[in-house]
């Protein structure tokens, strides 16, 4: 597609719900990436795809968070058991390797 | 891990005026800097990046200077206009290892008409 496209744009689920956030990157672009953005922060590293694998997916928080991308194009960001603290603007950016990032549109996660 | 600091965090320049940003970074590997622009309720737009082998680029009224011993990089916005009023933010990353971004804080850049 034209730009990195993120769905839904706003979720609003209950705490210890399950969610799915999807990320559709630049035809072409090997590689992938999720970042969080909290209120008045920056974008805080959590998963890079390089194709299919996680090279490296040291930035998530902890075990509810899961990513997957089966045919190195789409890609869905899994959280498990929802807390208020995961509330924040969920980033999907997708490069050429080794190029700047161009940046979806963000889905608003609000756990409530 | 790397460490990005951004200064100021806020900044209100007089349309016409100059702005400047300064960012520092912690880890000598990071070799790629890109200036992102974020207004409210968008994406990040990358509006500039340098390479570690150049000390300055320069864009139209954007230029970006690196100094390597330092660790510094800075952003230089000229002749400001009220459309220039964003979030700003700065990051390093080492290309090569993932090519994961380290952002700052963000700077909230005012420009008054």
């Amino acid at each position: 597609g034209a730009g990195v496209s993120q769905t839904p744009s706003n979720k609003v689920t209950e705490k210890g719900k399950y969610v799915e956030l999807r990320c559709d990157p630049i035809s072409g672009h090997t590689a992938l990436y999720w970042y969080r953005q909290s209120l008045g922060q920056g974008p805080e590293f959590l998963i890079y795809f390089q194709g299919t694998g996680a090279a490296d997916d040291s930035g998530l928080p902890n075990d509810r968070f899961f990513a997957v991308r089966p045919e190195g194009s789409v890609s869905t960001l899994k959280i498990q058991r929802t807390e208020r603290g995961d509330s924040a603007v969920y980033l999907c950016a997708s490069s050429l390797s080794g190029g700047g990032y161009t940046f979806g549109s963000g889905t608003r996660l609000t756990v409530v | 891990g790397e460490n990005v600091e951004q200064h100021p965090s806020t900044l209100s320049v007089q349309e016409g005026d100059s702005a400047v940003i300064k960012c520092t970074y912690s880890d000598s590997a990071s070799n790629y800097f890109p200036w992102y622009k974020q207004e409210l309720g968008k994406r990040p737009q990358l509006i500039i990046d340098i390479r570690s082998n150049v000390g300055e680029k320069k864009d139209q009224r954007i230029a970006v200077t690196l100094n390597k011993t330092a660790k510094h990089f800075s952003l230089h916005i000229t002749e400001t206009q009220p459309e220039d009023s964003a979030v700003y933010f700065c990051a390093a990353s080492c290309k090569g290892a993932g090519n994961q971004f380290y952002f700052g804080t963000g700077t909230s850049l005012t420009v008054i008409p």
